[in-house]
């Protein structure tokens, strides 16, 4: 069956510092991948997504994404985190053109002052 | 413009008892989705409405559950003889076409008690 893991359910990282938060899937083609976020109090919110072309992929806020087709991964990444980005992340897969969007149980960040 | 919109934001239900969840999609999005999200899992997919398309019901956990789209405008999710087990928040998101972003509304929550 197609799954998302998300293997750190918290990660806590200080202002300024770097953030990579890890997804992977499990599906014998390329899907779709989707990265977003869900502040406190706010609907979720699309960070990045990959459909085909170049593996890194940006996205707003500052965050970047690479897909790594040998590793079946869709890390997500920040150079340098502010206490704004403080929220829940969540992985998501679509297998090619089912848009039935398979989710990560997501990854809470923390960010220490 | 407006984004998607859900209504109840909050509600608090006996067991047993029936409920609907409303959700108002962005003007012009012919897709709509459904998802439920238990406390500290991710979402899980129960619907989506495609133009005039019949529905994709596949996610639905039970017959108690049913939704309903009229055209290309608000959708009702029923929950009937609702359990405990139903507590979760019930969110809503629309796009273009399926191949586009879903924009998340805030979601209902939904507390059986």
């Amino acid at each position: 069956a197609q799954s998302v893991t998300q293997p750190d359910i918290h990660i806590t990282v200080s202002e300024g510092a770097s953030l990579e938060l890890r997804c992977n899937y499990s599906y014998g083609a390329t899907p779709y991948l989707f990265w977003y976020v869900q502040s406190p109090g706010q609907g979720l919110q699309l960070l990045l997504k990959y459909f085909s072309g170049d593996t890194l992929v940006q996205g707003i806020k500052g965050f970047e994404a690479e897909f790594k087709r040998s590793q079946s991964s869709f890390n997500l990444r920040k150079p340098s985190v502010h206490w704004s980005d403080a929220a829940e992340y969540f992985c998501a897969v679509a297998p090619g053109s089912n848009y039935q969007l398979i989710w990560g149980a997501g990854t809470k960040l923390i960010i220490k002052p | 413009g407006a984004g998607v919109s859900q209504s109840p934001s909050n509600k608090v239900t006996e067991k047993g008892k029936d409920v609907e969840l409303r959700c108002d999609p962005i003007s012009g999005h012919t897709a709509l989705y459904w998802y439920r999200q238990r406390l500290g899992q991710g979402l899980e997919f129960l619907i989506y409405f495609q133009g005039n398309s019949a529905p994709d019901k596949s996610g639905l956990p039970s017959d108690r559950f049913s939704a309903e789209r009229t055209g290309e405008s608000v959708s009702t999710l029923t929950i009937q003889r609702t359990q405990q087990e139903d507590s979760a928040v019930y969110l809503c998101a629309s796009s273009l076409t399926l191949a586009d972003e879903q924009f998340f509304g805030p979601g209902t929550r939904l507390t059986v008690l």
